[in-house]
């Protein structure tokens, strides 16, 4: 399967405890991104990297949060001090990125249940 | 920045044409519009996306009148399987990334 691969796909964790997902974008995909969705909304956009370059940081995206893409291929996503409110699907997506034109294919999710 | 609004649900029955609507009235010139398929527990799926006019591919048609404050997906000959979450997702990526994706169309398709 060449698609775009999270893990863990579901994390239980206690509040304040910190959490690391990761994403395996598509190997020739520069441009990879990361939404957060909660029931019954559509995701949400917190950060992208062209390549290894983190480009745009959404508001949502609080102190507590870091995402980084050391060498323009995987990406991780770190929660510090997890709040309830972080529970939600964390959403992961590639694209070719040339052009404006571009196709996001998007990884399973990881679920996050903070108690 | 564009926002869409959709209709929140919509049923249908096997075999008839779906049309889903989403309103972007600040489209940007840049903008372009995705359409996205969501099953539960999954991510987004793609399933189209236009600049103007219309575009066909395998799945389904995409509608864009000349004023492109709105779209129109449209769904030939829906099965049970076609029941998922519909997301219009309109923006662009030529530096800074504005995309934002809808609160999405729920079809049910009933046999």
């Amino acid at each position: 399967d060449t698609g775009v691969s999270q893990d863990p796909r579901h994390k239980i964790t206690k509040r304040g405890q910190n959490v690391t997902f990761r994403c395996d974008p598509i190997s020739e995909h520069n441009r990879l991104y990361w939404y957060r969705q909660t029931l019954g909304q559509g995701p949400e956009f917190l950060t992208y990297f062209q390549n290894e370059a983190q480009l745009e940081k959404s508001r949502l995206l609080s102190d507590r949060f870091s995402a980084e893409r050391p060498k323009g291929s995987f990406s991780t996503l770190e929660i510090q001090r997890t709040e309830q409110g972080d529970s939600a699907m964390y959403l992961c997506a590639s694209s070719e990125g040339r052009g404006l034109s571009y196709e996001q294919y998007f990884g399973p999710g990881t679920r996050l249940t903070v108690t | 920045l564009a926002k869409t609004t959709q209709p929140i649900s919509m049923d249908s029955y096997e075999g008839q044409e779906v049309n889903i609507t989403c309103s972007h009235n600040n489209i940007a010139t840049n903008d372009y519009i995705t359409w996205y398929q969501q099953f539960p527990s999954q991510g987004p799926r793609f399933i189209i996306q236009g600049y103007k006019t219309k575009v066909t591919n395998e799945v389904a048609s995409l509608f864009i009148p000349a004023d492109r404050k709105s779209s129109t997906l449209s769904l030939p000959r829906v099965s049970l399987s076609d029941t998922a979450v519909y997301y219009c997702l309109v923006g662009e990526t030529s530096g800074t990334y504005k995309y934002i994706f809808g609160t999405g169309t729920r079809l049910k398709v009933l046999a």
